[in-house]
């Protein structure tokens, strides 16, 4: 069964600062990865999705990396601001197709200082 | 383009009611998902539609019962609620033809007393 790791649980940094998220997982075995975002008492929105052939993603501050073969993923943001102040969430997609399932890491709670 | 809508919002259950929650997709997407969101537990998958017509359990299905009534609505029903589903509840679509990248609904609130 997959298990997915986010580390720290709760973060917090003054704003400008460079940060980075961690996510590993047991099972190597995946078809993707995804980083999701979720603001109190909202849903979740997609930041950056990594397919498991793909060593990273880009999409403005924000930087995905992954590494199959060690089971791990980081989120990469720089210069923070207050306005990303959000909880974080790693979720780590099983077999492409009719089967495809997230399996998803409790999330790391960020909060930028101003 | 309203993405993936549930109701209700909000909703408050005496053990033993029962009821259903309503997802909608306007984004021809085929697969959708029902979650909850628990603290300290994370999201757990608790049905899943691949494609109109079919169902298949998550990991916690015990207590739900889905169904997938055409390919833009899937709903969950709590047949009698249980304290133990006090939670919030998430509907995702997933864009499987394309990206794969999971849209989530707003949730919805229930408290079971």
């Amino acid at each position: 069964k997959q298990e997915v790791t986010q580390i720290p649980a709760a973060l917090s940094v003054p704003e400008g600062e460079n940060l980075v998220l961690n996510c590993s997982f047991t099972d190597s075995a995946i078809y993707n990865l995804q980083w999701f975002r979720q603001d109190p008492g909202k849903g979740l929105t997609s930041l950056l999705l990594i397919q498991s052939s793909q060593r990273e993603q880009t999409s403005g501050r924000l930087n995905a990396s992954l590494d199959k073969s060690s089971g791990r993923s980081t989120l990469y943001i720089a210069a923070s601001q207050p306005g990303d102040s959000a909880t974080y969430l790693c979720a780590v997609g099983s077999s492409g197709g009719s089967n495809y399932k997230l399996t998803f890491g409790k999330g790391t709670l960020l909060t930028v200082n101003p | 383009n309203a993405g993936v809508t549930q109701t209700p919002k909000f909703q408050v259950l005496k053990t033993g009611q029962s009821m259903t929650l309503q997802c909608a997709q306007d984004m021809n997407h085929n697969s959708m998902y029902w979650y909850r969101q628990d603290p300290g537990m994370g999201l757990r998958l608790i049905y899943y539609s691949a494609s109109e017509g079919t169902t298949d359990k998550g990991e916690v299905p015990n207590g739900y019962n889905v169904s997938r009534l055409n390919k833009r609505e899937f709903s969950l029903r709590l047949e009698s609620a249980a304290p133990s589903q006090t939670s919030v509840y998430f509907c995702a679509s997933r864009d499987r033809g394309g990206t794969d990248t999971q849209y989530f609904g707003p949730g919805t609130r229930l408290t079971v007393l």
